[in-house]
């Protein structure tokens, strides 16, 4: 079965940390993988898309890694900003499915 | 600007009514998606349709339905045979090219009365 899990469901910090959060997945036959934001009552914000080829994508304070080999994927914030509390979520679009899953996502606190 | 327009951002539902979602894009995108949220969860996928006139059910079909008579447009419809219908519901588009993201709307709740 094609799953994707994230750990933890729910990280605290001071803000300045930079923090790393973590997806899983059980097949690595990928088209891609996406990393989004969504705050409270909203829909999702694209933050990330690396291509089953890549190995990392970078944006700003963001920083998407992708390793098929052991179906692992970390978005790293560098430098936290309360504005970056949020949920993270990554979905998986499967090569044969022609549909993606998402993890349950990472509730997010930065603390001022 | 382009994007997607779910409506309305809140909706009632009465015992043993069917109540409609409507999603409308205007990306040119092909694809298109509905999900549903609950509280604390992920994204699960109630249907999707890759074409005009053509859908496959994801993984919580049951209790839903779907039509694609137009690009633009996907409304989802969540019928009385769905017993727990409570949730925030997501409809996305994708253009088909794996070097884009999908791209959301903002969402419908969905509440019994």
């Amino acid at each position: 079965k094609q799953e994707v899990t994230q750990i933890p469901a729910a990280l605290s910090v001071p803000e300045g940390e930079n923090l790393v959060l973590n997806c899983s997945f059980t097949d690595s036959a990928i088209y891609n993988l996406q990393w989004f934001r969504q705050d409270p009552g909203k829909g999702l914000t694209s933050l990330l898309l690396i291509q089953s080829s890549q190995r990392e994508q970078t944006s700003g304070r963001l920083n998407a890694s992708l390793d098929k080999s052991s179906g692992r994927s970390t978005l790293y914030i560098a430098a936290s900003q309360p504005g970056d509390s949020a949920t993270y979520l990554c979905a998986v679009f499967w090569y044969n499915a022609g549909k993606s899953t998402f993890g349950d996502g990472t509730t997010l606190t930065v603390k001022p | 600007d382009g994007g997607i327009t779910q409506s309305p951002k809140y909706l009632f539902r009465k015992e043993g009514q069917n109540v409609t979602l409507s999603c409308e894009q205007n990306l040119n995108h092909d694809a298109m998606y509905w999900y549903r949220q609950d509280p604390g969860q992920g994204l699960r996928l109630i249907y999707y349709s890759q074409i005009v006139n053509d859908f496959q059910k994801g993984d919580i079909a049951e209790g839903y339905s779907v039509s694609r008579e137009k690009k633009e447009s996907f409304p989802l419809t969540v019928t009385s045979a769905q017993k727990n219908p409570t949730a925030f519901y997501l409809c996305a588009s994708f253009k088909g090219d794996f070097n884009q993201p999908q791209h959301f709307g903002d969402g419908t709740r969905l509440s019994i009365l």
